[in-house]
Order: C-alpha cells, then structure tokens, then sequence
C-alpha cells in the first residue's frame, strides 16, 4: 500500500497567517491526490481534487499544488472557521490511503 | 443536492455482523462509484471498499478482506456494507461517499463527495 506522510501533525496559527500543509507520498501517485477539512464531529469535506482543482464551493483562500510524490495544501490567509483537521487522500490506487492529518488550532 | 443518509446498528457484540445502509436522496446511484470510510475514536481516516454503480466491480481494503461485502441497490438506490465478526477494532464512524471519476486529457480525477453524516458502531462485550 501507499504510505502517505502528512506534515507537521499539528499547528498553531493566528487569523490571516499563511499556512502550508504536506503530504509526502511513497511511489509516484501523479495528480492523484485530494485534501479534505474535517470539523470536530462533522463528516469530512473535499477541498482540493486531482491535486490542484478547488471543489465548487470552495473560499479561493485554499489551494493545492504538487505532482508526483510532494503535495501541499495552502491556506492563503486563515479565517476562524478554518480551524480544523485536514487530511490528504491519494486515490493513484487501492487500497486508497489517507494522511495522518494535520490539526490546525488557534495560536 | 444530493445528500446521503445512513443507518444500522449503533451497538454490536464481538463476533457479530455490522451491517449498513446509505439511501442517496436527490440523486441517483448512476454514473458514480460509492465508497465506504470509516474514523475510529480520535484517530485517523480509513478507506475501506468501494463499488460501481452497477455493482459489478468491488474493490476492498484488504486488511478487511474476507469479512466485507459491499454492494448496491439500483432498484431502491441504495447502498450496503456488511462487515461480519466484528471485533472492538472495528469501532468507529463509519461514513459512505459518493465518488465521481472524470477521465481528462492527462489521467484521471476522482471527487469524493459528498459524505453521508457517519454513523458510530461501537462493539463491546
């Protein structure tokens, strides 16, 4: 299976930071990553697709970037309701793996 | 908007059958493929199979292999998943997801969404 290392496990950040999440993938997944925000007793949400692509509905404030094995998740300028974990999802093959997310707090 | 809704069991004992069922409401089965996921307390996400929409092509996570069945209902538009003797490892919220693959110039892309609401299934003694 393909081992997805997601960085760092957890952070701190303030409102309107800048804030960059990675994942690291174990073989060659392509664009075949997505990231997801999950609230605390929510269902996740897909943010980002085939790497880079916003899903509808999405603030223009995230953005993913990457190919191949190195993936980031950027959050231009956090907002409130930002605070939450987020994990990345490759879907190159099955079984499908996720990263170990990242938890994102209030500084 | 489609949205998805789940049921089944909250509470089983060890070595009995967790079974589920997803209704897609203001949709329809066609043209997508449907995952399972699953989230034990506090940890980490898991995917755990997945079917297309006519049920003729499974895929599993084959660290649960031999103990799942996934399958679909076209006729009712639902979905299903069966998980037989459960252990308390096997507790978590259990989530069911629409998938959608569109093939582009230079591959493929795949959206998991939406998400049904989850469903915790606790197994205890």
């Amino acid at each position: 299976a393909i081992q997805m290392t997601q960085s760092p496990s957890s952070l701190s950040a303030s409102v309107g930071d800048r804030v960059t999440i990675t994942c690291r993938a174990s073989q060659d997944i392509k664009n075949n990553l997505g990231w997801y925000q999950q609230k605390s007793g929510k269902a996740p949400n897909l943010l980002i697709y085939a790497a880079s692509s916003l899903q509808s509905g999405v603030p223009s404030r995230f953005s993913g970037s990457g190919s191949g094995t190195d993936f980031t998740l950027t959050i231009s300028s956090l907002q409130p309701e930002d605070f939450a974990t987020y994990y990345c999802l490759q879907d190159y093959n099955y079984p499908r793996t996720f990263g170990q997310g990242t938890k994102v707090e209030i500084k | 908007q489609v949205q998805l809704q789940q049921w089944g069991a909250g509470l089983l004992k060890p070595s009995e059958t967790l079974s589920l069922t997803c209704a897609v409401n203001g949709g329809s089965l066609s043209g997508f493929f449907w995952v399972w996921f699953r989230q034990p307390p506090g940890k980490g996400l898991e995917w755990i199979a997945e079917i297309n929409d006519s049920g003729t092509t499974t895929n599993y996570n084959p660290s649960l292999k031999g103990r799942l069945t996934i399958s679909v209902d076209t006729s009712k538009n639902q979905l299903s998943l069966s998980l037989t003797s459960v252990t308390a490892a096997d507790t978590a919220v259990y989530y069911c997801v629409r998938g959608k693959l569109r093939i582009v110039y230079d591959g493929y892309e795949r959206l998991f969404d939406p998400w049904g609401q989850g469903i915790l299934v606790t197994v205890s003694p």
